[in-house]
């Protein structure tokens, strides 16, 4: 069965603490390996789409990478502004299966 | 910045009412979609839309729903007979050139069944 499990689930960090989420997926036929950023009530908000393993991208305080089984979104030196819920998703078939997220909350 | 809108924001209906959700995807994208949110849970597929008809859909998407681009601009999803379980924020999404490459997703509407 096609999964995309984050963890943790939740995330406490102090200003300017450095941490990194994970991403594992069980999906074949992988077409991309998106991360969104979503705040309460809101929509998730793009930040990187991933497409082969070893591949990196940076935003920023954010930077995610790709291996074959897994995504890794790494924060540097987050501020309180960087308090939201982060989303990975995976692409099959023209579709998006979305992990339960991760939500951050970065305190002064 | 380009964006999805939607509308309305929140609405709150009763059980067994007609609902359409209206969403305005980013000019010149050509696929989209529908998405849905329970409180607390993952956000999942519904349905997509390609040259005017549906690519896929879920399980979730039986026949109490159904997606119309009636012009050029609009794509709609119509809930034909709203249970207590549709309640969610259904997000509207756009893909200007399919498979592997970025979904865009707007703020959502926010639906209360009552």
């Amino acid at each position: 069965e096609d999964q995309v499990t984050q963890s943790p689930e939740a995330l406490r960090l102090q200003e300017g603490e450095s941490s990194s989420l994970n991403c594992s997926y069980t999906v074949s036929g992988l077409r991309g390996l998106f991360w969104y950023r979503q705040d309460p009530g809101k929509g998730p908000e793009f930040l990187f789409t991933l497409y082969s393993a070893g591949e990196e991208k940076e935003k920023e305080r954010l930077k995610a990478t790709l291996t074959k089984k897994e995504s890794f979104l790494h924060i540097t030196a987050p501020k309180p502004e960087d308090s939201a819920t982060y989303l990975c998703a995976v692409e099959k078939g023209g579709k998006l299966i979305f992990g339960q997220g991760t939500e951050l909350s970065v305190k002064p | 910045e380009p964006e999805v809108t939607q509308t309305p924001s929140h609405q709150v209906t009763q059980m067994g009412q007609e609902v359409i959700l209206r969403c305005v995807p980013i000019s010149n994208h050509l696929y989209f979609y529908w998405y849905r949110q329970i409180l607390g849970q993952k956000v999942e597929f519904l349905v997509s839309f390609y040259n005017n008809e549906i690519s896929e859909k879920s399980e979730i998407f039986d026949d109490q729903f159904s997606v119309e681009r009636p012009d050029g601009s609009n794509f709609t999803l119509k809930i034909r007979s709203t249970k207590l379980e549709d309640s969610a924020m259904y997000f509207c999404a756009s893909n200007g050139q399919g498979y592997g490459n970025t979904i865009y997703f707007g703020e959502g509407s926010w639906l209360t069944v009552v």
